[in-house]
């Protein structure tokens, strides 16, 4: 596609329940992140994923949370027996650069919205 | 944890005027970006500026940067309704030959222009 899709757009949990929310980047792109942002607050790192190597998750919250990418196209961010804490935006981004390339910038989704009740 | 502090949390201002925004940061980076962010949506990559560099123009965009400072200014001038969005900083660290372009974001500036 032309851009990054995130899917679902909106998703409710109750708490305890699973949830998997997905990511299709840029084609070709080599970078995958994951940022999540709480309500009038700033992106907050979570993973990110060369290909399909995950080589830095130290974002991530706990271990409910677990990311993978196994073609290295598409993404799935599952988060495991939510809590309201849990509730916010959680947006992918990607860009064709990889490791040891000049930093450049982030083509990002448009987030999905989770509110956990 | 946020790397950045932007100044001022919100700005509101009128058409045509010009909108400035601040950003201060702690560690030593390879390139600071300023994103736009339309309300429920993602966010918009505006411009970056590079450590050796100080300032950066991109239409009505105005980027200055003092790593002397650990600070950065985004300039809009002759600003438009449409601007009206949250606009955020973000740098890349700078781990000397490796870098992935992780970015760590400030919280943010939301800026209101009244037509």
């Amino acid at each position: 596609g032309a851009g990054v899709s995130q899917s679902p757009r909106y998703k409710v949990a109750k708490r305890g329940q699973d949830v998997a929310l997905r990511c299709d980047p840029i084609s070709g792109h080599v970078s995958l992140f994951w940022y999540q942002q709480a309500l009038g607050q700033g992106p907050e790192f979570l993973t990110y994923f060369q290909n399909e190597a995950q080589l830095d998750k130290s974002g991530l919250p706990s271990d409910r949370f677990f990311a993978e990418r196994p073609e290295g196209s598409v993404s799935t961010l599952k988060i495991q027996r939510t809590q309201q804490e849990d509730s916010a935006v959680y947006l992918c981004a990607s860009t064709i650069y990889g490791t040891n390339s000049l930093s450049g910038k982030l083509f990002f989704g448009s987030g999905t919205q989770l509110s956990v009740l | 944890s946020q790397q950045g502090e932007e100044d001022p949390q919100a700005l509101s201002i009128q058409e045509g005027e010009n909108a400035t925004m601040n950003c201060s940061y702690k560690t030593s980076i390879n390139n600071l970006q300023w994103y736009r962010q339309n309300s429920g949506r993602g966010l918009v990559h505006l411009i970056l500026i590079r450590s050796n560099e100080r300032e950066k123009h991109s239409g009505r965009l105005r980027v200055t940067l003092d790593t002397s400072k650990k600070s950065s200014s985004l300039l809009i001038t002759a600003s438009r309704a449409a601007d009206t969005a949250s606009y955020f900083c973000a740098t890349v660290p700078y781990a000397g030959g490796t870098s992935y372009g992780k970015l760590t974001f400030g919280q943010g500036t939301i800026l209101t222009v009244h037509p």
